[in-house]
């Protein structure tokens, strides 16, 4: 139980294009799910909170208006990234809670490369 | 901005070794501390989540202590073996904001 999928699992694009991963619960209903990003040697930074239904709480540093995160349902969210450059070459990776779970469930990632 | 950190960064032990790593924190306003395994290619998978000082949690092989008064927590590995490889990762649930903070892992290689 408590799988998370993510997609694409990696993806490559131009300069100024933007890039949407999705995160889904596959068996569960994620009251709360979160977005993380890892740069090489780093550790995952949170980037954003998003609650089922409400808007996504940011991180001191991450722009909202470029990264744009929707949890429209109990199963999905998605991550936008607007007009990518070549910085926001990373991993991003989703996690989920359901309604009082302290766990956090992880999606697989997905690899970002911009050219 | 909380602090966590993980020793060693990298672990290479033969199959059949035990084997263990640290994982340290700040223990002002401690509430949870996560471990997880993270293989490449893979969702990191759930471990452990311990929130008493004092408190020991086992999964297999796999065990884990936790000192909230002197801030760290310890993964014990017995026995070893090579599908045990992995990154380890640490998360300290704590501070005003109650938000996961990672460490950077430790990289674990079991030779068979």
């Amino acid at each position: 139980g408590a799988v998370v999928s993510q997609h694409p699992s990696w993806v490559i694009c131009k300069s100024g294009t933007s890039v949407k991963i999705e995160c889904r619960s596959l068996d569960f209903q994620a009251t709360t799910m979160f977005w993380y990003r890892q740069f090489p040697k780093q550790s995952l930074m949170l980037m954003a909170t998003s609650n089922e239904g409400s808007k996504a709480t940011y991180e001191q540093g991450v722009e909202k208006d470029k990264f744009l995160i929707n949890h429209a349902s109990l199963t999905l969210s998605t991550l936008t990234v607007t007009s990518a450059h070549p910085e926001d070459s990373s991993f991003y990776i989703c996690s989920a809670t359901g309604l009082g779970q302290e766990t956090q469930y992880f999606g697989p990632g997905t690899r970002l490369l911009v050219l | 901005i909380l602090n966590v950190e993980q020793s060693p960064q990298s672990l290479h032990v033969q199959e059949g070794d035990s084997t263990n790593f640290t994982c340290s924190f700040p223990s002002s306003n401690f509430y949870a501390l996560h471990w997880y395994r993270w293989e490449t290619a893979k969702s990191p998978e759930a471990l452990f989540v311990m929130t008493l000082n004092g408190d020991e949690k086992k999964k297999g092989r796999i065990s884990a202590t936790l000192n909230t008064k002197e801030g760290y927590s310890y993964l014990y590995i017995k026995g070893s073996q090579p599908e045990d490889s992995a990154t380890y990762l640490c998360a300290l649930k704590g501070g005003s904001n109650y938000k996961l903070t990672f460490g950077k892992g430790t990289l674990l290689t079991v030779n068979p």
